[in-house]
């Protein structure tokens, strides 16, 4: 069984301070992807990473693929309230007939307090 | 371009009585998932449809849960009986094309059960 341990799991911090989140695993995926889900809606694709080694930006926050691909990290630079959310990794598993599924991980629930 | 569309967004229901939900997914897309959100967990796989024939369905507790893609389209999932750990939140998904490499997975709001 493919597990995905995110931590921290729980962050409170205050506007304008950095923090990184931690995805790992034990496992090789293919790709890796990122999510925010903010209360009472589903969760929204960020990123998706495929390459080990790999590092993306979209804005303030920076998303790196381990080189093993078996692990991740996302950094957010100057955080905002509207950060405020559960950030989910989710890894692509090799599947059937060439398809993939994703492994999710429980999530690190953030809130950035103005 | 509209979203993936759940019906209904909350449920309470007792022990043991039946439930079901409806998921309508964006236009043309030919794959549909089925997840389940404990609340602290991530979401987990239940059934995933290729138009309308079930792909995984590994991870669908077969005695209680029952899920159907009719015509390719819209899909429903029930549960009978529940039972007080199906408390949850029901997430339907759906990509254009089976999970593959960069393809994307969009989530509809959720269904928010409650098994009293």
């Amino acid at each position: 069984t493919q597990l995905l341990e995110q931590s921290p799991q729980f962050l409170s911090i205050q506007e304008g301070e950095n923090l990184t989140v931690y995805c790992n695993s034990s496992s090789v995926f293919s790709s890796l992807q990122w999510y925010r889900q903010e209360p009472g809606e589903g969760p929204v694709l960020l990123v998706t990473v495929v390459t080990g080694g790999e590092v993306k930006k979209l804005k303030r926050l920076t998303f790196q693929f381990g080189d093993a691909r078996k692990d991740s990290s996302l950094h957010i630079t100057a955080a905002q309230p509207g950060d405020t959310g559960l950030y989910l990794c989710a890894g692509a598993a090799e599947f059937q007939g060439g398809s993939e599924k994703l492994v999710f991980g429980k999530g690190m629930k953030l809130t950035v307090n103005p | 371009e509209a979203g993936v569309a759940q019906s209904p967004r909350y449920k309470i229901i007792e022990k043991r009585q039946s439930v079901a939900f409806w998921c309508n997914p964006i236009s043309g897309h030919a794959t549909l998932y089925w997840y389940q959100q404990i609340l602290g967990q991530g979401p987990k796989l239940l059934i995933q449809f290729q138009n309308n024939g079930v792909v995984d369905d590994s991870q669908l507790p077969k005695d209680r849960f029952s899920a159907e893609r009719l015509k390719g389209v819209d899909s429903t999932l029930k549960i009978q009986p529940a039972k007080l750990e199906d408390s949850a939140v029901y997430l339907c998904a759906s990509s254009l094309n089976p999970l593959r490499g960069s393809e994307t997975q969009y989530f509809g709001p959720g269904t928010r059960l409650l098994v009293l």
